[in-house]
């Protein structure tokens, strides 16, 4: 168990929907990561925050949005899901904004129907 | 853009053989390569990480080389174990852009009693 925790563990929804994704940093870290794994495209980095900041962006599309509260929980909302958004969605946490250390969550498994 | 390109994609070995797998990485401001280990079904886990500034770091039987010439970076794992069957990924970084990780596809490790 990294300490990072992650909700829901599975999410069905149809095309056109929308879904938040919550995640929970370890204690102590201030960063939040968010990558999607596909089958076909590996593991991508979506978006980073630290300590409720914009601190890195990847190929994050623009139907796509995050945020890191006070608290340092992060959500990733999902809009206009498409059956290719379906895929897993893992957060990720570190102590600092730079090279270190990324401590994975158990992921939530996303089905566009 | 930045890419790494991961090889083998699959990798059967025997136990206690040794395992290989080399990436290569586009961006040559690039400084911070980290391995990750993901077991079927699990969160990917940092098992190694070398820094530019190195050439080789060992771990147990866990070793990474870097050549910064060539732009390329690889795991070794000798006396392999079954336990050691999952997939890897290596990744790439730049110093101040956070803590985007550039993932290559992936190598499935398969290590047969």
């Amino acid at each position: 168990d990294s300490g990072v925790t992650q909700t829901p563990k599975h999410l069905i929804t149809a095309t056109g929907q929308r879904v938040t994704l919550r995640c929970s940093p370890r204690s102590g870290d201030l960063s939040v990561y968010w990558y999607q794994q596909s089958l076909d495209q590996g593991l991508q980095f979506l978006i980073q925050y630290y300590n409720g900041e914009e601190r890195a962006k990847g190929n994050i599309l623009e139907r796509f949005s995050a945020q890191q509260f006070p608290d340092l929980h992060s959500e990733l909302n999902l809009s206009s899901l498409e059956l290719g958004d379906s895929a897993l969605y893992f957060c990720a946490s570190s102590v600092a904004s730079e090279q270190e250390t990324q401590y994975f969550g158990p992921g939530t498994r996303l089905l566009v129907l | 853009g930045e890419n790494v390109e991961q090889h083998p994609s699959t990798l059967s070995v025997q136990e206690g053989d040794s395992a290989v797998i080399k990436c290569t990485y586009s961006d040559s401001a690039s400084n911070y390569f980290p391995w990750y280990k993901q077991e079927l079904g699990k969160r990917p886990q940092l098992i190694i990480d070398i820094r530019s500034n190195v050439g080789e770091k060992k771990d147990q039987r866990i070793a990474v080389t870097l050549n910064k010439t060539a732009k390329h970076f690889s795991l070794h794992i000798t006396e392999t174990q079954p336990e050691d069957s999952a997939v890897y990924f290596c990744a790439a970084s730049r110093y101040n852009q956070g803590g985007k990780l550039i993932f290559g596809q992936g190598t499935e490790l398969s290590v047969k009693p």
